[in-house]
């Protein structure tokens, strides 16, 4: 069945170094990948949407890439602040019902 | 800010009593979801629509029902709340799509709510 998987251990980073989170994801090819931020009892954010012909996506100190043949992407944020500090959260969307499938997310804590 | 809204935020309720957790959103759009979510664990679709008078079953079978009579307001109804019920319901809405190759679907969350049954 199709799985989503990122690292379940929280990432200490310390500030001002760059964070990188993964998405690792199997039995499937997605049209695209999204990710989103998550604060605690709160919704998700949508951050950045990638598609399946992109290799590289940026938004200010974000960076997405994905990789189809690996079946990954990766969510870097740049000269990190306390503030990034959140749950970031993978999603594919699944062609058969245009739906998307989640990852359990991933947790970072950016130290001052 | 997405303009999607979810009452109440927290409830505490006794086993068997009747729930609805209500959602609205003002953007105007089709679809809408609830997600059933617990602490570190990933989202489980429970319900989506399409518009109104569309309802559908997601993943997670849940004993909860839903409706869409009106665009921008999609409640989840608990007939009989028990201790498994206990999670953080949350709500979701994405823009109008085409069905296609070109297609996405960015969602927009509300708050959600915490539901504990005891």
């Amino acid at each position: 069945s199709q799985k989503i998987e990122q690292n379940s251990e929280a990432l200490n980073i310390q500030e001002g170094k760059t964070a990188t989170l993964t998405c690792n994801y199997t039995n499937y090819s997605p049209a695209y990948l999204q990710w989103y931020r998550q604060d605690p009892g709160r919704g998700p954010v949508f951050l950045l949407l990638i598609r399946e012909n992109e290799k590289e996506k940026r938004k200010e100190r974000l960076k997405v890439t994905f990789d189809t043949t690996l079946k990954q992407s990766l969510f870097h944020i740049t000269a990190s602040q306390p503030a990034d500090s959140a749950t970031y959260l993978c999603a594919l969307d699944r062609r058969s019902n245009y739906q998307l499938i989640w990852g359990a997310g991933t947790k970072l804590i950016i130290k001052p | 800010e997405a303009d999607i809204y979810q009452t109440p935020r927290y409830l505490v309720i006794g086993t068997g009593k009747k729930i609805t957790l209500e959602c609205s959103q003002t953007m105007g759009h089709d679809k809408m979801y609830w997600y059933q979510q617990d602490p570190g664990m990933e989202l489980h679709l429970i319900h989506y629509s399409y518009g109104v008078n569309s309802t559908e079953k997601g993943d997670l079978s849940s004993e909860s029902t839903v409706s869409r009579i009106r665009t921008e307001h999609f409640p989840l109804t608990l007939e009989s709340a028990r201790p498994s019920h206990t999670s953080q319901y949350l709500c979701a809405s994405s823009e109008r799509w085409i069905a296609g190759p070109s297609s996405t679907d960015t969602q927009y969350f509300g708050p959600g709510t915490r539901l504990t049954v005891l």
